[in-house]
C-alpha cells in the first residue's frame, strides 16, 4: 500500500513549456485534489475530482488542467508554463469514510 | 478565499514547553482539521474536531473548538525537539465535494 505517489519530485521548466504532473492513489479513495504550496501562502486549491469523470476548479485553476479517467490517477497539466507556476504541488486523496485527507511528498517545480 | 487563518505565524519555543497554535475560520464547517508538516515534505494528519465536538486528545495534542467564535487551538504538550514542523488547520464544510481548505500555517521550532 503505497498511498499517494507522486512523479517527478524535481522539475525544471522553460517559460512556454508543458509537462504533466503524476499523481496516483491505491487506496480506492472517490476524492483527489491539487494543491499549490507558496512561501507565505499556506495550500492553495488548484482542481479537485469527486470520483471518475468528474472534476472541478479550486481557488487558483488558471493555466492547469485536470482530467480523471481512472479513480487512481489525478494528472495535473501545466499548458505553457509561466514563472508564476513556480512552486511545490502537492496531490491528496480522500475517500468514504475516511475524512481525513493523504498527501504525496510533493513535486518541487521551477519554471525559468 | 482561504478559510483558515493560523496564529502565530512562528513560534518558537524550549524543549518540554508547551505549544499553542490557533486558527479562525470565516463560515460553517463539519469538521476542522489539523495537520503537520516537516520540511519539504508532505503534510500528515494529526488530529479531527467534528462541529458538534469541543474538545479532542490525541496522546500529547489536544486540540478545541468553538464554533460560535469560529476557532480552534491545538496544544502540543512536553514539545520535543522532532516537533519542529509547520503545522496547519483544514476546515471542512462537509457536502459531496469534500474539499478542504487550508490556512498559511504556524512554523514551529522547538529548541533543544
Amino acid at each position: 500500500n503505497a498511498g499517494v505517489t507522486q512523479t517527478p519530485k524535481f522539475q525544471v521548466l522553460k517559460t512556454g513549456q508543458s509537462m504533466t504532473l503524476q499523481c496516483a492513489q491505491d487506496m480506492n479513495h472517490e476524492y483527489m485534489s491539487w494543491y499549490r504550496q507558496d512561501p507565505g501562502m499556506g495550500l492553495r486549491l488548484i482542481h479537485y475530482s469527486v470520483g471518475a469523470g468528474i472534476t472541478d476548479q479550486g481557488e487558483v485553476p488558471n493555466g492547469y488542467n485536470v482530467s480523471r479517467s481512472t479513480t487512481e490517477d489525478f494528472p495535473l497539466r501545466l499548458l505553457s508554463a509561466a514563472p508564476s507556476q513556480t512552486s511545490v504541488y502537492f496531490c491528496a486523496s480522500r475517500g468514504g469514510n475516511i475524512l481525513e485527507a493523504f498527501f504525496g511528498q510533493g513535486t518541487r517545480l521551477t519554471v525559468v | 478565499s482561504q478559510q483558515g487563518e493560523e496564529d502565530p505565524q512562528a513560534l518558537s519555543i524550549q524543549e518540554g514547553e508547551n505549544a499553542t497554535m490557533n486558527c479562525s475560520y470565516k463560515t460553517s464547517i463539519n469538521n476542522l482539521q489539523w495537520y503537520r508538516q516537516n520540511s519539504g515534505r508532505g503534510l500528515v494528519h494529526l488530529i479531527l474536531i467534528r462541529s458538534n465536538e469541543r474538545e479532542k486528545h490525541s496522546g500529547r495534542l489536544r486540540v478545541t473548538l468553538d464554533t460560535s467564535k469560529k476557532s480552534s487551538s491545538l496544544l502540543i504538550t512536553a514539545s520535543r525537539a522532532a516537533d519542529t514542523a509547520s503545522y496547519f488547520c483544514a476546515t471542512d464544510s462537509g457536502g459531496s465535494n469534500y474539499k478542504l481548505t487550508f490556512g498559511k500555517g504556524t512554523l514551529l521550532t522547538v529548541n533543544p
